[in-house]
């Protein structure tokens, strides 16, 4: 079983929607999350890092993180065109200097005009 | 924005031939790290730094060999390019102190060994 899952989809929606993307992860070492956007054939371009349970929004963005349950989500408001890419949930640990991060596989979202 | 650069962008090279892929990063970071990742799969850590002169080797084996003698660069270098070593490569860093654990990645390259 691997550390962190994620549903590979593809996620189809219209735009405007709200879009909700899942992670969950089996490490309860893990300190921090992020959550990266990467664009096909592009470098991985981080969108939310938080390091608690709870919510965190930036724009039409919401992190959520369930620590108890191991459980992290990422919400996308008012879904664009421009939104469709593969979304990467991405918990870390920082252990004797080592700062290790564990990536998912990701989810592939797709927003039809 | 984060300004981490990786050149080429596209390599394709034949069997046999050493390359070099070249990370520049000018946001100061003392930690980088060379990540592999092929379509559809996680991406895996195949060295990290965490400073000058300081190369370690990350979870996943690999045949590639890092340096660092300036704290902005982070080259890779494969010695003999074989089709097993056809990947993407991605370079990111992070500046690691105060908590701040954000990785930022380049564009990446995409490397084909025929």
């Amino acid at each position: 079983q691997k550390e962190v899952e994620q549903d590979p989809g593809p996620l189809s929606v219209p735009e405007g929607a709200i879009v909700s993307l899942n992670c969950t992860y089996s490490n309860s070492a893990f300190q921090y999350f992020m959550w990266y956007r990467q664009y096909s054939r592009k470098g991985p371009e981080l969108l939310m890092y938080t390091y608690s349970s709870g919510n965190k929004e930036d724009g039409r963005f919401t992190a959520q993180v369930d620590k108890s349950s191991k459980y992290i989500s990422l919400f996308i408001r008012d879904s664009q065109p421009s939104d469709s890419a593969t979304y990467l949930c991405a918990p870390g640990v920082n252990s004797g200097g080592y700062q290790k991060v564990t990536f998912g596989t990701g989810t592939k979202l797709q927003v039809i005009p | 924005e984060a300004d981490i650069y990786q050149t080429p962008r596209y390599l394709v090279i034949g069997t046999g031939k050493k390359i070099t892929l070249e990370c520049s990063q000018t946001m100061g970071h003392d930690k980088m790290y060379w990540y592999q990742q092929d379509p559809g799969m996680e991406l895996h850590l195949i060295h990290y730094s965490y400073g000058v002169n300081s190369t370690e080797k990350g979870d996943l084996s690999s045949e590639s060999t890092v340096s660092r003698i300036r704290t902005e660069h982070f080259p890779l270098t494969l010695e003999s390019a074989r089709p097993s070593h056809t990947s993407q490569y991605l370079c990111a860093s992070s500046d690691g102190s105060g908590g701040k654990n954000e990785q930022y990645f380049g564009p990446g390259t995409r490397l084909t060994v025929t």
